[in-house]
């Protein structure tokens, strides 16, 4: 079983549509990252959350800790927003920091 | 600010030769980390470096693969004797003293092994 887990792993959706991406770790962590990647390119680092909220743009990231679980919410959806959306976390471990885990990610498709 | 930078961004190699991917972290940070994506699979963890030291290199493959980030440069990860499953992105990212603040990913290498 995979530490991190992303679902669903593909989602179409309607211009303007509400969208949630869901994310669940099963071990503890020190962060979160919502990553997003478009096909051949680059990856762009929206969020990093340790606990609550936070807003960008369109854009909400949501964590419980206790639940181990982690939201993306875009608002308002548009093409534009088409990509790969990766889950990653930082695993709670001893010494210095060290890299991400990943989830398999979700690939989301907004048509006009 | 360039941000990370990689290079090349497309790299094509015969199986035996030698890959060698570069990054330049961003201005400020001293760690580096290397991933790679292999062809629909997700992002897995090679190493973790700072200035002339590598602190973690348990994704690292034992054999063909050293990473290294020397105190002048780019850090280089190098890919001896390729072979075709060598094939995959290889992103590098950045962060100030390893906290992952402002934790900055590159735009990536592709390596195509022919």
């Amino acid at each position: 079983k995979n530490e991190v887990e992303q679902s669903p792993q593909n989602l179409t959706a309607q211009e303007g549509e509400f969208i949630t991406i869901n994310c669940s770790y099963s071990v503890g962590i020190s962060a979160l990252h919502w990553l997003q990647q478009h096909p051949g390119g680059g990856i762009v680092s929206l969020f990093m959350l340790s606990s609550g909220k936070k807003k960008h743009g369109r854009l909400i990231a949501t964590i419980n800790i206790q639940e181990k679980h982690s939201s993306l919410h875009i608002t308002a959806s548009h093409p534009r927003d088409s990509a790969v959306y990766i889950c990653a976390v930082r695993l709670r471990r001893g010494g210095g920091a060290d890299g991400l885990t990943f989830g398999k990610g979700t690939h989301l498709i907004i048509q006009p | 600010n360039a941000g990370v930078m990689q290079n090349p961004r497309h790299l094509v190699r015969r199986r035996g030769q030698e890959a060698r991917l570069r990054c330049s972290p961003m201005k400020g940070h001293s760690h580096v980390y290397w991933y790679r994506q292999l062809p629909e699979e997700g992002l897995k963890f090679m190493v973790y470096l700072q200035k002339e030291n590598i602190i973690d290199e348990s994704g690292m493959p034992k054999e063909r693969f050293s990473a290294e980030f020397p105190k002048e440069g780019p850090s280089i990860l190098r890919i001896q004797q390729v072979v075709r499953g060598d094939s995959a992105a290889y992103f590098c990212a950045s962060s100030q003293q390893g906290t992952l603040n402002g934790y900055t990913f590159g735009s990536g290498t592709r390596l195509t092994v022919v």
